[in-house]
């Protein structure tokens, strides 16, 4: 998976306001797709790690949907937090071998 | 569970100067990627070693060059460097190695070379 793309570049919501933001690969050969947090002066950490098309992960107001035949992903945040800001990456990785590629991630704030 | 480490968290080098940074994954893992963030770039893949075998290589020069331990410990090491190898340099330690694995990653290395 070479081209992996994350939209929007950056964000901002109002507390209590809900958003979404889109993850796009090559649908051909996919295998998982992860998504992870990184906080500012932190280490990023995983949220969810998806496999089949159609999955849907959820955690707290944060949730993310897949569909590998079109090759996207969504994730969504409800009732937006300050605690919320990061970027958030995604990660999908191929039948192909050990190479996990990430996007440049969408900034919240 | 201890979480990743590594050593040492901030380091100034200079133009053509050498720098090994060293990353201890968390007990049982035995896979480590190693990562570099320059600033307005994303996360971009340097290598993977598993079980002390490099199983992938990112698109960097040659003077990148990494080696995995019997106790899964990793090192980096880059010589040679340049003004443009200034960047975090993160790694990150999981189970197994494979596209399906989930990354646990460590606080990182900031690197500026003057």
């Amino acid at each position: 998976i070479l081209n992996v793309e994350q939209s929007p570049q950056s964000l901002h919501v109002q507390e209590g306001d809900s958003t979404n933001f889109t993850c796009s690969f090559p649908s051909s050969n996919f295998y998982a797709l992860h998504w992870y947090r990184w906080e500012t002066a932190k280490s990023p950490e995983a949220l969810f790690v998806m496999t089949l098309n159609g999955d849907e992960k959820k955690k707290g107001r944060i949730s993310a949907t897949l569909n590998t035949k079109e090759g996207y992903s969504y994730l969504y945040i409800k009732g937006s937090q300050p605690e919320d800001s990061a970027t958030y990456l995604c990660a999908p990785g191929d039948t192909g071998g050990f190479k996990t590629i990430f996007g440049a991630g969408t900034r919240l704030f | 569970k201890a979480g990743v480490t590594q050593t040492p968290r901030y380091l100034i080098k200079t133009r053509g100067q050498q720098v090994t940074l060293s990353c201890s994954p968390i007990s049982g893992h035995r896979s480590v990627s190693w990562y570099q963030q320059t600033p307005g770039q994303g996360l971009q893949f340097l290598f993977e070693y598993f079980s002390e075998t490099q199983r992938n290589k990112g698109n960097f020069p040659g003077r990148f060059s990494g080696r995995q331990f019997s106790n899964s410990r990793s090192e980096m090491n880059v010589s040679t460097l340049e003004l443009g190898d200034s960047a975090l340099y993160l790694c990150a330690s999981s189970l197994n190695a494979g596209a399906g694995k989930t990354q646990y990653f460590g606080p990182g290395t900031r690197l500026l070379v003057l």
